[in-house]
C-alpha cells in the first residue's frame, strides 16, 4: 500500500525557515517524480514544487521560487521542502504527492506563519 | 500562465441527479487535465486523468470529457458520499488548479 507521511509543520515567525519531510513507502520511490502542493485555510490547491527522479531537476511557481527548495533522498525514500523567508501567505496545509498525476497524497501538515 | 476557471463555484443537487461541473482553460491544454475530489478534512483524491481516464477504484458514475479549453466532469447519478469540492488541474504548461466547485446535497 502506497503511503506518504508528512512531518515538520508548525508555527513559525515571518522571515524564518522551516523544513518539511515526507516519508514514502509502498512503491519504488526513486522511480517517480514527487511534488508538494499546498492549500491555504478554506482556499484552493496550489502547486508548490516538483522534483525529478534523481533530484537533478526542480520546478517551482513564481510565488515560492528563490525561497523554497525541494529535495529528495532516494536511499531513505524521503522528500523534503526547505522553506526560507516565510511569509504570512505561506500559511497552509502542505501535501506531498506522487507527481504521477498526483495519484497519491499524504495526509498533509499544517504550517502557520505568524508573529 | 494558464488560468483555470471552474463553474459553478457552488452546486446544490439531489441524490440521483445527473451533475455536470465545468472547467475552462485560458488557453489550449489539449487533454492534459485531471479532476480531483476533496472531502472535508481529507486530502484530495484523483478521480479522472488525461481528461477522461477513470482512476483505479473510482466508481463508473464519474466521467470526464472535453479537449482544448473546455472540460466537463459528470456524475451520472449523485450519491450522498459525493458531497465534496471538485478541482480541475492542467499540466500542459506549468501546473494549475482551478478554484474548485463545492457540491452539496439539496
Amino acid at each position: 500500500e502506497v503511503q506518504l507521511v508528512e512531518s515538520g509543520g508548525g508555527l513559525v515567525q515571518p522571515g524564518r525557515s522551516l523544513k518539511l519531510s515526507c516519508a514514502a513507502s509502498g512503491f519504488t520511490f526513486s522511480n517517480y517524480y514527487m511534488a508538494w502542493v499546498r492549500q491555504a485555510p478554506k482556499k484552493g490547491l496550489e502547486w508548490v514544487a516538483t522534483i525529478s527522479t534523481s533530484g537533478s531537476r526542480t520546478y517551482y511557481p513564481d510565488s515560492v521560487k528563490g525561497r523554497f527548495t525541494i529535495s529528495r533522498d532516494n536511499a531513505k525514500s524521503s522528500l523534503y521542502l526547505q522553506m526560507n523567508s516565510l511569509k504570512s501567505e505561506d500559511t497552509a496545509t502542505y501535501y506531498c504527492a506522487r507527481h504521477n498525476g498526483y495519484d497519491y497524497w499524504g495526509q498533509g501538515v499544517m504550517v502557520t506563519v505568524s508573529s | 500562465d494558464i488560468q483555470m476557471t471552474q463553474s459553478p463555484s457552488l452546486l446544490s443537487a439531489s441524490v440521483g441527479d445527473r451533475v455536470t461541473l465545468s472547467c475552462k482553460a485560458s488557453q489550449n491544454i489539449y487533454k492534459y487535465l485531471n479532476w480531483y475530489q476533496q472531502k472535508l478534512g481529507e486530502a484530495p483524491k484523483l478521480l479522472i486523468y488525461y481528461t477522461n481516464s477513470l482512476q483505479t477504484g473510482i466508481p463508473s458514475r464519474f466521467s470526464g470529457s472535453g479537449s482544448g479549453t473546455d472540460f466537463t466532469l459528470t456524475i451520472s447519478s449523485l450519491q450522498p458520499e459525493d458531497v465534496a469540492t471538485y478541482y480541475c488541474y492542467q499540466y500542459n504548461s506549468g501546473y494549475t488548479f482551478g478554484a474548485g466547485t463545492k457540491l452539496e446535497l439539496k
